[in-house]
């Protein structure tokens, strides 16, 4: 079975600061790894995905986020936290086997709140 | 282009009453996936849909929840005889084509039910 831990459920950060939202993750194969931001009343966005290749990757708004597989985490970062970016944070993972279907796992979420 | 939508944005309704939940997805995606975010549960998946495949219903709760999908776009999601703890926002998403697994989810702005 698959699972994701998101141990932090809210993290405080001053603008201009760097901010880490923490993920590990479980699977027995190879992991898909991705990370979403949803904004009070909406859905899920697509931030960024790890698949294969170079550890360390780029996503929209800024963010990126590594790849560690010694320490089955893959952890949201960002140099320099705005306001805007507050905001509810998921960590999912998928075992990356051919049809193996493509059910997402979700951690719990990580309120990420980014003050003046 | 247009992404993910749902309908209704709000539901709310009396224990034992039947609902219908709407989905559409993004045009031209094969793979549908419905889960449901409700407190202290975070995202639970539900139910995926890719092309004519067999439906992976793993996720449903209860033989009350059922889901359909189709022309291979519009999906429905049903629950009947509904309860109290049916109350969540349930979240439609798509994907381009889910076997990979490898392609990200892009998700509606949901469906918020409550149970009176």
């Amino acid at each position: 079975a698959q699972s994701v831990a998101q141990p932090e459920d809210q993290v405080n950060v001053a603008e201009g600061n760097p901010l880490t939202v923490k993920c590990t993750y479980s699977v027995s194969g190879n992991p898909y790894l991705f990370w979403y931001v949803q904004y009070p009343n909406r859905g899920l966005q697509f931030l960024l995905k790890y698949i294969t290749g170079d550890n360390l990757v780029k996503g929209s708004y800024g963010f990126e986020a590594e790849f560690n597989k010694s320490q089955t985490s893959f952890h949201l970062k960002k140099p320099s936290a705005l306001v805007s970016d507050s905001a509810l944070y998921f960590c999912a993972v998928r075992e990356g086997l051919t049809g193996g279907g493509n059910k997402l796992t979700f951690g719990t979420g990580t309120q990420l709140k980014v003050e003046l | 282009g247009a992404g993910v939508s749902q309908s209704p944005s709000n539901k709310v309704t009396e224990k034992g009453k039947d609902v219908e939940l709407r989905c559409d997805p993004i045009s031209g995606h094969t793979a549908l996936y419905w889960y449901r975010q409700s407190l202290g549960q975070g995202l639970e998946f539900l139910i995926y849909f890719q092309g004519n495949s067999a439906p992976d219903k793993s996720g449903l709760p209860s033989d009350r929840f059922s889901a359909e999908r189709t022309g291979g776009s519009v999906s429905t999601l049903t629950i009947q005889r509904t309860q109290q703890e049916d109350s969540a926002v349930y979240l439609c998403a798509s994907s381009l084509a889910g076997t990979s697994g490898r392609d990200e989810q892009f998700f509606g702005p949901g469906t918020r039910l409550t149970v009176l």
